[in-house]
Protein backbone atom coordinates (compact mmCIF):
# COMPACT_ATOMS: atom_id res chain seq x y z
CA UNK A 1 0.00 0.00 0.00
CA UNK A 2 0.48 3.71 -0.76
CA UNK A 3 -0.18 7.04 0.46
CA UNK A 4 0.81 9.95 0.39
CA UNK A 5 -0.09 13.66 2.70
CA UNK A 6 0.81 16.73 2.32
CA UNK A 7 0.85 18.69 5.09
CA UNK A 8 -0.35 22.27 4.29
CA UNK A 9 -3.58 22.92 2.06
CA UNK A 10 -2.39 26.73 1.73
CA UNK A 11 1.21 28.55 1.93
CA UNK A 12 1.81 32.40 1.74
CA UNK A 13 5.05 33.77 1.28
CA UNK A 14 6.55 37.17 0.20
CA UNK A 15 8.37 37.55 -3.13
CA UNK A 16 11.85 36.41 -2.57
CA UNK A 17 11.07 34.58 0.59
CA UNK A 18 12.33 30.80 0.81
CA UNK A 19 9.57 28.61 -0.10
CA UNK A 20 9.08 24.78 2.20
CA UNK A 21 6.47 23.09 0.93
CA UNK A 22 5.77 19.67 2.69
CA UNK A 23 5.21 15.93 1.94
CA UNK A 24 5.32 12.82 3.58
CA UNK A 25 4.72 9.29 2.06
CA UNK A 26 4.23 5.48 3.37
CA UNK A 27 5.05 3.19 0.79
CA UNK A 28 5.87 -0.70 0.75
CA UNK A 29 8.47 -0.79 -1.27
CA UNK A 30 10.84 1.47 -2.79
CA UNK A 31 8.98 4.43 -3.65
CA UNK A 32 9.79 7.19 -6.53
CA UNK A 33 8.64 10.54 -5.42
CA UNK A 34 7.35 13.27 -7.81
CA UNK A 35 6.50 17.01 -7.31
CA UNK A 36 4.02 18.16 -10.26
CA UNK A 37 3.19 22.14 -10.51
CA UNK A 38 -0.78 22.76 -11.73
CA UNK A 39 -1.57 26.52 -12.67
CA UNK A 40 -5.18 27.48 -12.96
CA UNK A 41 -7.15 25.92 -15.41
CA UNK A 42 -4.06 24.66 -17.00
CA UNK A 43 -2.75 20.93 -16.49
CA UNK A 44 0.27 19.66 -14.70
CA UNK A 45 3.68 20.33 -15.07
CA UNK A 46 6.56 17.75 -13.53
CA UNK A 47 9.08 20.18 -11.67
CA UNK A 48 11.62 17.19 -10.07
CA UNK A 49 11.15 13.20 -9.79
CA UNK A 50 13.14 10.99 -6.74
CA UNK A 51 14.11 7.78 -8.43
CA UNK A 52 16.98 6.62 -5.75
CA UNK A 53 19.98 8.07 -7.46
CA UNK A 54 20.40 10.82 -5.18
CA UNK A 55 18.50 12.05 -2.11
CA UNK A 56 18.85 15.40 -3.25
CA UNK A 57 16.85 16.51 -6.29
CA UNK A 58 17.15 19.63 -8.72
CA UNK A 59 14.12 20.71 -10.56
CA UNK A 60 13.14 23.29 -13.12
CA UNK A 61 12.50 26.69 -12.32
CA UNK A 62 15.15 26.92 -9.14
CA UNK A 63 12.92 24.22 -7.20
CA UNK A 64 14.85 21.21 -5.31
CA UNK A 65 13.06 18.16 -2.94
CA UNK A 66 15.34 16.27 -0.61
CA UNK A 67 14.41 12.27 -0.02
CA UNK A 68 14.63 11.67 3.97
CA UNK A 69 13.94 8.07 4.30
CA UNK A 70 14.18 7.84 7.77
CA UNK A 71 11.11 10.34 7.98
CA UNK A 72 9.46 9.40 5.07
CA UNK A 73 9.33 12.51 3.89
CA UNK A 74 10.25 14.32 0.46
CA UNK A 75 9.44 18.12 0.50
CA UNK A 76 10.06 20.63 -1.86
CA UNK A 77 11.91 23.95 -1.06
CA UNK A 78 12.73 26.65 -3.22
CA UNK A 79 15.61 29.75 -2.17
CA UNK A 80 13.47 32.36 -3.11
CA UNK A 81 9.74 33.10 -4.25
CA UNK A 82 8.99 34.61 -7.44
CA UNK A 83 6.07 35.72 -8.13
CA UNK A 84 5.18 33.46 -10.99
CA UNK A 85 5.52 30.55 -8.46
CA UNK A 86 1.89 30.87 -7.47
CA UNK A 87 0.11 27.81 -8.49
CA UNK A 88 -0.87 24.19 -6.92
CA UNK A 89 1.99 21.88 -6.05
CA UNK A 90 1.17 18.13 -6.27
CA UNK A 91 3.41 15.66 -4.29
CA UNK A 92 2.91 12.11 -6.49
CA UNK A 93 4.07 8.94 -4.78
CA UNK A 94 4.44 5.32 -6.78
CA UNK A 95 6.40 2.04 -5.73
CA UNK A 96 8.16 -0.26 -7.67
CA UNK A 97 6.55 -3.01 -9.41
CA UNK A 98 3.39 -1.18 -9.65
CA UNK A 99 4.05 1.01 -12.70
CA UNK A 100 -0.14 1.84 -13.18
CA UNK A 101 -0.38 3.04 -9.51
CA UNK A 102 0.18 6.23 -8.85
CA UNK A 103 -1.12 8.12 -5.37
CA UNK A 104 -1.44 11.98 -5.48
CA UNK A 105 -1.59 14.26 -2.19
CA UNK A 106 -4.35 16.58 -2.02
CA UNK A 107 -2.60 19.52 -2.99
CA UNK A 108 -0.93 22.81 -1.79
CA UNK A 109 -1.96 25.87 -2.77
CA UNK A 110 1.27 29.23 -3.04
CA UNK A 111 0.65 32.21 -2.09
CA UNK A 112 3.22 34.33 -3.27
CA UNK A 113 2.81 38.22 -1.54
CA UNK A 114 4.50 41.43 -2.52
CA UNK B 1 6.47 19.33 -30.55
CA UNK B 2 5.43 15.97 -28.52
CA UNK B 3 2.60 16.09 -26.22
CA UNK B 4 -0.74 15.41 -25.53
CA UNK B 5 -4.03 17.14 -27.01
CA UNK B 6 -7.14 17.84 -24.78
CA UNK B 7 -10.13 19.34 -26.64
CA UNK B 8 -12.09 21.14 -26.26
CA UNK B 9 -11.26 23.10 -23.67
CA UNK B 10 -14.59 23.93 -21.58
CA UNK B 11 -17.57 21.75 -23.16
CA UNK B 12 -20.85 22.69 -21.86
CA UNK B 13 -24.20 20.03 -22.10
CA UNK B 14 -27.46 19.85 -20.26
CA UNK B 15 -27.89 16.69 -17.80
CA UNK B 16 -29.21 13.59 -19.21
CA UNK B 17 -26.69 13.56 -22.28
CA UNK B 18 -23.43 11.98 -23.13
CA UNK B 19 -20.81 13.65 -23.92
CA UNK B 20 -17.58 12.68 -24.87
CA UNK B 21 -13.93 14.09 -24.21
CA UNK B 22 -10.96 14.24 -26.62
CA UNK B 23 -7.00 12.97 -25.89
CA UNK B 24 -4.44 12.26 -28.08
CA UNK B 25 -0.66 11.94 -27.45
CA UNK B 26 2.24 12.23 -29.84
CA UNK B 27 5.20 10.81 -27.27
CA UNK B 28 4.27 7.16 -28.56
CA UNK B 29 3.17 6.28 -24.93
CA UNK B 30 1.95 3.15 -24.38
CA UNK B 31 -0.39 4.00 -20.72
CA UNK B 32 -3.26 6.64 -20.92
CA UNK B 33 -4.98 7.68 -17.66
CA UNK B 34 -8.07 9.73 -17.25
CA UNK B 35 -8.38 12.16 -13.86
CA UNK B 36 -11.33 13.96 -12.42
CA UNK B 37 -10.06 17.22 -10.56
CA UNK B 38 -12.46 18.68 -7.89
CA UNK B 39 -11.32 21.85 -5.46
CA UNK B 40 -9.81 20.96 -2.90
CA UNK B 41 -9.84 16.55 -3.76
CA UNK B 42 -6.60 16.75 -5.47
CA UNK B 43 -6.72 14.33 -8.82
CA UNK B 44 -9.04 11.15 -8.78
CA UNK B 45 -8.17 7.92 -11.29
CA UNK B 46 -11.08 7.20 -13.50
CA UNK B 47 -9.78 4.63 -16.28
CA UNK B 48 -6.08 3.80 -17.39
CA UNK B 49 -5.14 1.71 -20.22
CA UNK B 50 -2.10 -0.05 -20.22
CA UNK B 51 -1.93 -0.82 -24.10
CA UNK B 52 -3.70 -0.67 -26.86
CA UNK B 53 -7.56 -2.72 -26.90
CA UNK B 54 -7.02 -3.27 -22.98
CA UNK B 55 -8.34 -0.52 -19.98
CA UNK B 56 -8.71 -0.88 -16.60
CA UNK B 57 -10.80 0.50 -13.73
CA UNK B 58 -9.89 3.13 -11.69
CA UNK B 59 -11.42 4.55 -8.80
CA UNK B 60 -14.40 6.75 -9.34
CA UNK B 61 -15.17 4.63 -12.78
CA UNK B 62 -18.96 4.41 -12.13
CA UNK B 63 -20.44 6.68 -14.96
CA UNK B 64 -17.87 7.04 -17.13
CA UNK B 65 -16.90 4.91 -20.01
CA UNK B 66 -13.22 4.63 -22.49
CA UNK B 67 -11.81 3.26 -25.41
CA UNK B 68 -8.62 2.54 -26.68
CA UNK B 69 -8.63 1.71 -29.94
CA UNK B 70 -5.71 3.05 -31.23
CA UNK B 71 -1.81 3.81 -29.04
CA UNK B 72 -2.21 7.43 -29.32
CA UNK B 73 -5.72 8.09 -28.54
CA UNK B 74 -7.78 7.27 -25.29
CA UNK B 75 -11.55 8.94 -25.34
CA UNK B 76 -13.67 9.71 -22.12
CA UNK B 77 -16.97 9.31 -22.68
CA UNK B 78 -19.36 11.13 -19.72
CA UNK B 79 -22.69 8.85 -19.34
CA UNK B 80 -25.53 10.26 -17.85
CA UNK B 81 -25.37 8.02 -14.87
CA UNK B 82 -22.39 10.23 -13.77
CA UNK B 83 -24.34 11.79 -10.23
CA UNK B 84 -22.10 14.67 -10.22
CA UNK B 85 -20.00 15.27 -13.92
CA UNK B 86 -19.30 19.03 -13.63
CA UNK B 87 -15.29 18.76 -13.17
CA UNK B 88 -12.01 19.50 -14.71
CA UNK B 89 -10.46 16.22 -16.45
CA UNK B 90 -7.58 15.76 -16.60
CA UNK B 91 -5.76 13.11 -19.57
CA UNK B 92 -2.16 11.59 -19.21
CA UNK B 93 0.43 9.38 -20.86
CA UNK B 94 3.50 7.37 -19.38
CA UNK B 95 6.43 5.78 -21.21
CA UNK B 96 7.66 2.72 -20.30
CA UNK B 97 9.65 2.21 -16.93
CA UNK B 98 8.76 2.36 -13.16
CA UNK B 99 10.15 6.09 -12.48
CA UNK B 100 9.12 7.44 -15.89
CA UNK B 101 6.84 10.52 -14.88
CA UNK B 102 3.18 11.06 -15.87
CA UNK B 103 2.68 13.88 -19.04
CA UNK B 104 -0.56 16.18 -18.63
CA UNK B 105 -3.19 17.41 -21.33
CA UNK B 106 -4.16 20.78 -20.42
CA UNK B 107 -7.52 19.83 -19.59
CA UNK B 108 -11.33 19.77 -19.95
CA UNK B 109 -13.41 21.97 -17.69
CA UNK B 110 -17.20 19.80 -18.46
CA UNK B 111 -20.07 22.17 -17.04
CA UNK B 112 -23.39 20.19 -16.82
CA UNK B 113 -26.30 22.15 -16.15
Amino acid sequence: AQSVTQLDSHVSVSEGTPVLLRCNYSSSYSPSLFWYVQHPNKGLQLLLKYTSAATLVKGINGFEAEFKKSETSFHLTKPSAHMSDAAEYFCVVTNTGTASKLTFGTGTRLQVTL
Amino acid sequence: DGGITQSPKYLFRKEGQNVTLSCEQNLNHDAMYWYRQDPGQGLRLIYYSQIVNDFQKGDIAEGYSVSREKKESFPLTVTSAQKNPTAFYLCASRGTGENSPLHFGNGTRLTVT
